[in-house]
């Protein structure tokens, strides 16, 4: 079985300052992960995902996120935050033999001017 | 490609009424996803196809819910009779057999209104 937890369901940082979006899961089997970013009244987006090759995974928008098999996590950062990431941002998990992702409760990140 | 295409965007109903949504996946795409996100128990998978046949549909509330894939490219999520809390998002995700991480690409979603 997989799972994936987000800590913190709402996380508040200044504009320009380090964002860290926390993520740990749970698999069996070696995994793929994945961080998906939603804006207001819209879809999921795809921001990164992790598939076994580099553990450093570079996604859109500056955001990056490493993969630490000892410590199963899958943190999400971003060097400087801006207003625009003001946004939820979910944590997922599958893996090879998985056809449907499991996906994390979610993140608000909100931005202080 | 145009992506993943919901309609209705909106649709606000009367608690007994039937309700359709529909979604045109992604051509090629493979396998089809249809969630529900709500604040309180926010995103949550109610079934999923794969090559046009359900897969998993215990994800689906109860039998007011039903699901059809008739082709590769419609799909149609019926509530019938609704109620005041299956107000929601509902979203469509596709993915790609293609793609071995199963990366779902999803729709904008319809915002659905039950009063």
């Amino acid at each position: 079985a997989q799972s994936v937890t987000q800590l913190g369901s709402h996380v508040s940082v200044s504009e320009g300052a380090l964002v860290l979006l926390r993520c740990n899961y749970s698999s069996s089997v070696p995994p793929y992960l994945f961080w998906y970013v939603q804006y207001p009244n819209q879809g999921l987006q795809l921001l990164l995902k992790y598939t076994s090759a580099a553990t450093l995974v570079k996604g859109i928008n500056g955001f990056e996120a490493e993969f630490k098999k000892s410590e199963t996590s899958f943190h999400l950062t971003k060097p400087s935050a801006h207003m625009s990431d003001a946004a939820e941002y979910f944590c997922a998990v599958s893996s090879s033999s998985a056809s449907k992702i499991i996906f994390g409760s979610g993140t608000r990140l909100s931005i202080r001017p | 490609d145009a992506g993943v295409i919901q309609s209705p965007r909106h649709e606000v109903t009367e608690m007994g009424q039937e309700v359709t949504l529909r979604c045109k996946p992604i051509s090629g795409h493979d396998y089809l996803f249809w969630y529900r996100q709500t604040m309180m128990r926010g995103l949550e998978l109610l079934i999923y196809f794969n090559n046009n046949v359900p897969i998993d549909d215990s994800g689906m509330p109860e039998d007011r819910f039903s699901a059809k894939m008739p082709n590769a490219s419609f799909s149609t999520l019926k509530i019938q009779p609704s109620e005041p809390r299956d107000s929601a998002v509902y979203f469509c995700a596709s993915s790609s057999l293609d793609f071995p991480s199963y990366e779902q690409y999803f729709g904008p979603g319809t915002r659905l209104t039950v009063t």
